[in-house]
């Protein structure tokens, strides 16, 4: 079994459009993350939640809204996507928070035409 | 050798050799540091992860190194095979909420 998994893998899209992501963690872990990794690799952090409560919001455009309907479930809803929006976004979830390893989705890929 | 720049620093490694991928760190603070492999079109995946009271810690063919003096850490693979073939990240958290990603190190694995 997958233990994070994120769909769809792959997401090409208009500009202008609102698009959603979907994870779920089956590792019972408390803490989930969205990460933006551009395209030369560098990743960075979004968002996070722990036991469903907003713990991490970085800079990011509030065109991006991530909701958590339980500790499982991370989703991460784009409005009025951009050209600047094309990127791998990761999903991560955790055990705690901080000094623990991120376990990664295998990442969804959006392309903004 | 390696290469910095614009591009993702890169490793080219002679399989069989070992590899050194080397990261600095910024947080003084930072105690817990893990390294990461991503394979391609694939998410990070744990490899080892070491405390801020040891300076070293071995795994299955991996070894990381902790330099709190000079904030540096390394990752040293040995016996290099293809499949190692990758991008590698080091992270750091301070214990708090964040873990900050270094910027990554591609490795190539020549047959």
């Amino acid at each position: 079994d997958t233990a994070v998994s994120q769909t769809p893998k792959y997401l090409v899209t208009q500009m202008g459009n609102d698009k959603s992501i979907k994870c779920e963690q089956n590792l019972g872990h408390d803490t989930m993350y969205w990460y933006k990794q551009d395209s030369k690799k560098f990743l960075k952090i979004m968002f996070s939640y722990n036991n469903k409560e907003l713990i991490i919001n970085e800079t990011v455009p509030n065109r991006f809204s991530p909701k958590s309907p339980d500790k499982a479930h991370l989703n991460l809803h784009i409005n009025s996507l951009e050209l600047g929006d094309s990127a791998v976004y990761f999903c991560a979830s955790s055990q705690g928070v901080g000094n623990q390893p991120q376990h990664f989705g295998d990442g969804t890929r959006l392309s903004i035409l | 050798g390696e290469s910095v720049g614009l591009h993702l620093p890169t490793l080219s490694v002679q399989e069989g050799d070992n590899s050194i991928i080397n990261c600095a760190y910024s947080n003084s603070a930072s105690d817990y540091f893990i390294w990461y492999k991503q394979e391609s079109g694939k998410g990070p995946q744990f490899i080892i992860d070491i405390r801020s009271n040891m300076d070293k810690r071995q795994g299955q063919r991996v070894t990381v190194l902790l330099n709190k003096t000079v904030k540096h850490l390394s990752l040293q693979i040995a016996a290099t095979q293809p499949g190692d073939s990758a991008v590698y990240f080091c992270a750091e958290n301070d214990g708090g909420f964040k873990t900050i990603f270094g910027a990554g190190t591609r490795l190539f694995v020549k047959a």
